[in-house]
């Protein structure tokens, strides 16, 4: 298993612009989530889902849109990119909710907006 | 709400030394508590958990607590290794909520 990957490594955006963050399990894990990683920060939800179909706001959902149309891919759209969205972006899944699931983590996106 | 709050790092060990990163929580009811190590360049990964008061998290000579009288999670290890050089995050997941909630992270250093 390639576990949860995630596209591209790296990205420069100008303000404004928009772009997908791609995100990938090959787990067949219900619940995926996305993150962001500030410098000398903890993680902050953006959105989840807990299946195809189904999404939710995290903590910091404002500038940010996903969709989960199979169970395997859970893109993350920026619209309109401005600098304080720049930031390390991580994804995650675990099979099903609940507090003794393990979540595993793709190796993060690191998006820069000038 | 829920919150952790982890030792402020960074935290520069030398090999074999003792290492404690220290871990404090604010939440309603019986969290799971979770310590996830983030290797450089790297996502996160799991490097142990613990789901009730008492129980004992173990894993590559790492272990931490669950104290709920003192509401802690202190992560300790005996031995440092350079390898075990990376940013160590103190995490809980509250029932109900569906999320995680990280500390800040520490990020230690472990020279020869």
């Amino acid at each position: 298993n390639a576990g949860v990957t995630q596209t591209p490594k790296f990205r420069i955006l100008k303000i404004g612009q928009s772009m997908t963050l791609q995100c990938t399990q090959d787990m067949n894990h219900n619940y995926m989530y996305w993150y962001r990683q500030d410098p000398g920060m903890g993680l902050k939800l953006i959105y989840y889902s807990v299946g195809a179909g189904i999404t939710d706001k995290g903590e910091v959902p404002n500038g940010y849109n996903v969709s989960r149309s199979t169970t395997e891919d859970f893109p993350l759209r920026l619209e309109l990119a401005a600098p304080s969205q720049t930031s390390v972006y991580f994804c995650a899944s675990t099979p099903y909710g609940g507090s003794q699931e393990t979540q595993y983590f793709g190796p993060g996106t690191r998006l820069l907006v000038l | 709400g829920n919150s952790v709050t982890q030792m402020e790092g960074p935290v520069t060990l030398s090999e074999e030394a003792f290492l404690t990163i220290n871990c404090t929580y604010t939440a309603t009811g019986y969290p799971s508590l979770f310590w996830y190590v983030q290797y450089p360049g790297e996502g996160l990964q799991l490097l142990l958990k613990a789901t009730k008061a008492d129980d004992k998290g173990s894993n590559k000579g790492f272990e931490a607590t669950y104290r709920k009288e003192t509401t802690s999670f202190h992560l300790e290890k005996g031995s440092v290794q350079v390898s075990d050089s990376a940013v160590y995050f103190c995490a809980l997941f509250q029932g109900g909520s569906e999320k995680l909630v990280f500390g800040k992270g520490t990020k230690l250093t472990v020279n020869p």
